[in-house]
């Protein structure tokens, strides 16, 4: 099984450059999110998606744009590169909303912007 | 707002002995908390919840609303304990994560 499936796993950006995150999921999951994790932060939420052509905006979304055209795919954009993006990326994916549900998480991307 | 606060950055203790990993929350409603766990070169996985009151690889926490507590306890460390301990309180794709512990299991 698959899972969650983030790509790429390392990614070295310019400043200003751009470039997507992809994250897939095949377990038929209508809700997915973005968290970055940073040294003494833990994980912060980016964006989320409560299904397809559905999203929302979680603590920190500067910077980041989102958009779900399908169940399976939550890709996230960063127009313009800053070195405050420097963070490792996770992409997560759960079946509900409640309580009693489990958020499935990606690999990780590790992105550093010079 | 929602705050999760986990006071202990790192935490060390010898194999065989108690750990405590604490979990503080302010939420203004009923909170959902859970534990998640993130072993070396693995990805971030569900420890457990409390609506669950499971016990997960002999670890268990006890929500204390008096206290907004959701402390991990363990009565016995393993060295596979050795790993990042995020708490988090949320839901299905929301959640909002403590600043997580290292953990480290002295053989």
């Amino acid at each position: 099984n698959a899972g969650v499936t983030q790509t790429p796993k390392f990614q070295v950006l310019k400043t200003g450059q751009s470039m997507t995150l992809q994250c897939a999921q095949d377990m038929n999951h209508e809700y997915m999110s973005w968290y970055r994790q940073d040294p003494g932060m833990g994980l912060r939420l980016i964006h989320y998606s409560v299904g397809a052509g559905i999203t929302d905006q979680g603590e920190v979304p500067n910077g980041y744009n989102v958009s779900r055209s399908t169940t399976e795919d939550f890709p996230l954009r960063l127009l313009s590169a800053a070195p405050s993006q420097t963070s490792v990326y996770f992409c997560a994916s759960s079946y509900s909303i409640f309580g009693d549900t489990e958020a499935f998480f990606g690999q990780g991307t590790r992105l550093t912007v010079v | 707002a929602q705050r999760v606060t986990q006071p202990e950055k790192l935490l060390s203790v010898f194999k065989g002995a108690p750990v405590e990993l604490k979990c503080n929350y302010s939420y203004s409603g009923s909170p959902e908390l859970f534990w998640y766990v993130q072993y070396s070169r693995q990805r971030l996985q569900l420890l457990l919840r409390h609506i669950s009151r499971e016990s997960i690889k002999g670890f268990t926490a006890d929500l204390n609303k008096g206290e907004t507590s959701f402390h991990l306890k363990k009565p016995f460390a393993q060295e596979e304990d050795s790993a990042m301990y995020y708490c988090a309180l949320g839901w299905g794709n929301q959640f909002y994560f403590g600043t997580g512990t290292s953990l480290t299991v002295i053989p």
